[in-house]
Formats: C-alpha cells, structure tokens, sequence
C-alpha cells in the first residue's frame, strides 16, 4: 500500500479561490511535510507539522493533520495564478528527515 | 539559506555513456544527501541516501552498480549513472539535509537534472 496519497490528483480553479488537497497514510509517522514543484523544477518546502500538532498556519497556507484519520490537509486561501503547482506530501516515519515517502501528488491549476 | 545545487540541469547522451550528476549544498555542510528519481508527472522515488564517507544506502530494486553515489565532502554528492540506456531517462533530484539549522526533518532539494539518454 502506498504512503502518502494526495487526493485530488488535479483542481482546477479560479483566481482568488481556495484550494484544499489532501494526503492520507497508512501507517504512523514523525511528522509530515507539504512540498511545491513547479513544472520541471525541484521542490520547495512548504511546512512541516509534527505528529503531535494538529494545525499550522505560514501565509497563505494552512495545514491541518488527524493522525487518527492519518490524514492531511493543505489549504491555500486567496489563491493567485502563482500559485499553479504540484504539491506533495511527504511522510517521514523516522527521525532526522531520513525516510521520505511522497505521494503522488496534486496539481493545481489556477486560472486568471 | 539551505540552498542545493545541482549540476547539470539538463543532459543528453548516447546509450552506453556514463552520465554524472553533482549535488551540492551551498551554505551548509550535509553528511547525508538523498537521490530521487521522478518519471513524468508522477511522484519522486527515493533511490538511494549517500552518506558522507561512507557508502550509500540503496532502495530495494536500485541497482548500486547502475548508479554509483559518491559522498566525498561535506557539500557534495554524485550519482553517476553508467552504461545509460533509454530507460534511464528521467528527472533525478537530489536533496539535503541542514543539520545546524531549522528543522532537521526537512530536506532541501535541488533543482533537478533532466537525463535523456538516445
């Protein structure tokens, strides 16, 4: 079974919109960490949260985790034509960064 | 801070040729770097982590005599992919921990190099 599935594989919306993805895993974690990949390029960090947290907020971006639901979920308010991506989430079930599991991935699109 | 290198951006080779792939941390030391692939629009598979003077640690089903990692520094990491076929073309990216600063879960990638072998 995979780790780390994000849901929806794809959205589409409008300028100044919300968007939600979301990441289930099947087994527990550490911590768990959004990422952004524009097309072509590497990653960059999003936000990390730990498993004893259930909420964190950077900007724009608001991520959530049940560790009963094993669940994640990313939310970009007010989104901007900027903002079109693929994000991850990745799952590390160990310390120190040394097990990464990513998921397929989302990608938005957001149209002007 | 927490910047990775990568080196080159993109490669076209013949099949057969060996292709090397440097990652660097530019403003951090990284004992450990990590090697990932990603095929077109799908998610990054961890290959391998290259630990510094030691050897790499390989995924199952990697094969370590296909893609030699070497960890020679602090701030630098190479996977050369040998006897590339087409097969192997992909986008590898590499990425690194910052142990001294931030999270030390976090790792920093690359911006990826792009292998199309012919």
């Amino acid at each position: 079974s995979q780790q780390g599935e994000e849901d929806p594989q794809a959205l589409s919306i409008q300028e100044g919109e919300n968007a939600t993805m979301n990441c289930s895993y099947k087994t527990s974690i550490n911590n768990l960490q959004w990422y952004r990949q524009n097309s072509g390029r590497g990653l960059v960090h999003l936000i990390l949260i730990r498993s004893n947290e259930r909420e964190k907020h950077s900007g724009r971006l608001r991520v959530t985790l049940d560790t009963s639901k094993k669940s994640s979920s990313l939310l970009i308010t007010a989104s901007r034509a900027a903002d079109t991506a693929s994000y991850f989430c990745a799952t590390d079930k160990g310390n120190y960064g040394q097990n990464f599991v990513f998921g397929p991935g989302t990608r938005l699109s957001v149209l002007p | 801070g927490a910047v990775v290198s990568q080196h080159p951006s993109r490669v076209i080779c013949k099949s057969g040729t060996s292709v090397k792939i440097e990652c660097r941390s530019l403003d951090f030391q990284a004992t450990t770097m990590f090697w990932y692939r990603q095929f077109p629009k799908k998610s990054l598979m961890l290959m391998a982590t290259s630990n510094e003077g030691s050897k790499a640690t390989y995924e199952q089903g990697v094969e370590k005599d296909k893609f030699l990692i070497n960890h020679a520094s602090l701030t630098l990491s190479t996977l050369t992919v040998t006897s590339a076929h087409p097969e192997d073309s992909s986008f590898y990216i590499c990425s690194a921990r910052d142990q001294l600063r931030g999270a030390q879960e976090t790792q920093y990638f690359g911006p990826g190099t792009r292998l199309l072998v012919l």
